[in-house]
């Protein structure tokens, strides 16, 4: 059964820095394109960062609202996915989602996570 | 950056009612967009992919359909568990956007 599993979320001061995490199970994280979404307090969804496949090199990407200040990586041994939060604003204040990919160019997002909630103070 | 537009941004409806969510996107994404569900406190749900495949185990009463800028979801027969908002994505270019969401309330 595929799972994602995100945590790492709190309250945490403007400036400081925060890592989320997503463990996954029922396929290999490597696999797989992994995206982190979010979605702020009666807002809509945002895109936030996605990391390619190994297949496509493990690249990434960045919505221009965090690019620069939050890196997404992959750690395949322990089947996590992380978003490394620097320099938090007020506005990142978000539920923070996890999702599998299952291919570009379909929208096809298959799996998500439950969330996990970050709020800045500021 | 392709920004998507839905509307309405939210509609009343009664079980077993026929509803339609349309999306616009403001340029052409070919068929590139999904459907997502999401109800409060849970995790979004694909419904639809690629404009009008519908995933393995979304109901069938949801379908889609549009390519280029123009997108639709429907609900053949609202039920209770589709009080929800609904929004569309595209990933056919960086940055990934959604359309701002349409709240489907009883």
């Amino acid at each position: 059964e595929v799972q994602l599993v995100e945590s790492g979320g709190g309250l945490v001061q403007a400036g400081r820095s925060l890592r989320l995490s997503c463990t996954v199970s029922g396929f290999t994280v490597g696999a797989y394109g992994l995206t982190w979404f979010r979605q702020a307090p009666g807002k809509g969804l945002e895109w936030v960062a996605f990391i390619r496949s190994r297949a496509y090199g493990g690249t990434t990407e960045y919505a221009a609202s965090v690019a620069g200040r939050f890196t997404i990586s992959r750690d395949e041994p322990k089947s996590i996915v992380y978003l490394q939060m620097n320099s938090l604003r007020s506005e990142d204040t978000a539920m923070y989602y996890c999702s599998r990919l299952y291919q570009q160019w379909l929208a096809r997002f298959d799996y998500w996570g439950q969330g996990t909630l970050v709020t800045v103070s500021s | 950056a392709i920004q998507m537009t839905q509307s309405p941004s939210s509609l009343s409806a009664s079980v077993g009612d026929r509803v339609t969510i349309t999306c616009r996107a403001s340029q052409d994404i070919r068929n590139v967009l999904g459907w997502y569900q999401h109800r409060p406190g849970k995790a979004p749900k694909l419904l639809i992919y690629s404009a009008s495949s519908l995933e393995s185990g979304a109901p069938a009463r949801f379908s889609g359909s549009g390519s280029g800028t123009y997108f639709t979801l429907t609900i053949s027969s609202v039920q209770p568990e589709d009080f929800a908002t609904y929004y569309c994505l595209q990933d056919y270019t960086y940055p990934w956007t959604f359309g701002q969401g349409t709240k489907v309330e009883l």
